[in-house]
């Protein structure tokens, strides 16, 4: 099955900085791969997800890169500000069917 | 994006009793939902996957005597912890995907629930 991890787990940076998590995944047929933010004690919202297709997307100060040959695909936050503080979880999935997820990193913004 | 929810949102319970957590989709129709369980700081791990009208399909080392899935509709999940004990004291979180009221299907984004922490005395 797919196995995905992820790295850093833990990232503290400074407001305005920019922050990068970054997750490989095992399995070539693996065709989305979805970001999710999760604050204590809430459910994981999904921020932005790309599909393989796609090498790079990006949503205002978020962006995401897929490199399929080599088969990582990183978070990128720009600009980063407190209340971007909270854990980030990586995903990839093949269309319809389970998501494997990384293990998370908790980021911490310092204002 | 789509809504899902939960109930209850936490629950306490004696060590023995059963409790049902309901996974609900609000404004579209969820043909698959998944129950996966969090502990602190840690990821998500899937426990089962649930279709509507069919068999919940449970990954390697979960017990489906212990967590019974019934799927009976298309906007309703129901978890059943059966016997609880101490050990499964967790959060517990459902999510899903199916098509959304405009008609557009989405088989690649899951929603997720607000989930439910349960504790078990």
């Amino acid at each position: 099955g797919e196995n995905v991890e992820q790295h850093p787990s833990t990232l503290s940076v400074q407001e305005g900085d920019s922050a990068v998590i970054k997750c490989t995944y095992s399995d070539s047929a693996s065709n989305y791969f979805p970001w999710y933010k999760q604050e204590l004690g809430k459910r994981p919202q999904l921020i932005i997800d790309i599909r393989s297709n796609v090498g790079e997307k990006k949503d205002q100060r978020i962006a995401v890169t897929l490199n399929k040959t080599a088969k990582h695909f990183s978070l990128h936050i720009t600009e980063t500000q407190p209340e971007d503080s909270a854990v980030y979880f990586c995903a990839a999935s093949l269309t319809g069917n389970q998501f494997y997820f990384g293990t998370g990193t908790s980021l911490t913004v310092i204002p | 994006g789509a809504v899902v929810s939960q109930h209850p949102s936490w629950v306490i319970c004696k060590s023995g009793t059963s409790v049902k957590i309901e996974c609900r989709s609000l404004d579209f129709q969820a043909t698959t939902m998944f129950w996966y369980r969090q502990f602190p700081k840690q990821s998500l791990m899937l426990m089962a996957t649930s279709n509507e009208g069919s068999k919940a399909t449970y990954e390697q080392g979960v017990e489906k005597d212990k967590f019974l899935i019934n799927h009976a509709s298309l906007t309703l999940s129901t978890l059943t912890v059966t016997s609880a004990h101490p050990e499964d004291s967790s959060f517990y979180i459902c999510s899903a995907f199916g098509y959304g009221t405009s008609g557009r299907a989405s088989r690649d984004t899951q929603y997720f629930g607000p989930g439910t922490r349960l504790t078990v005395l």
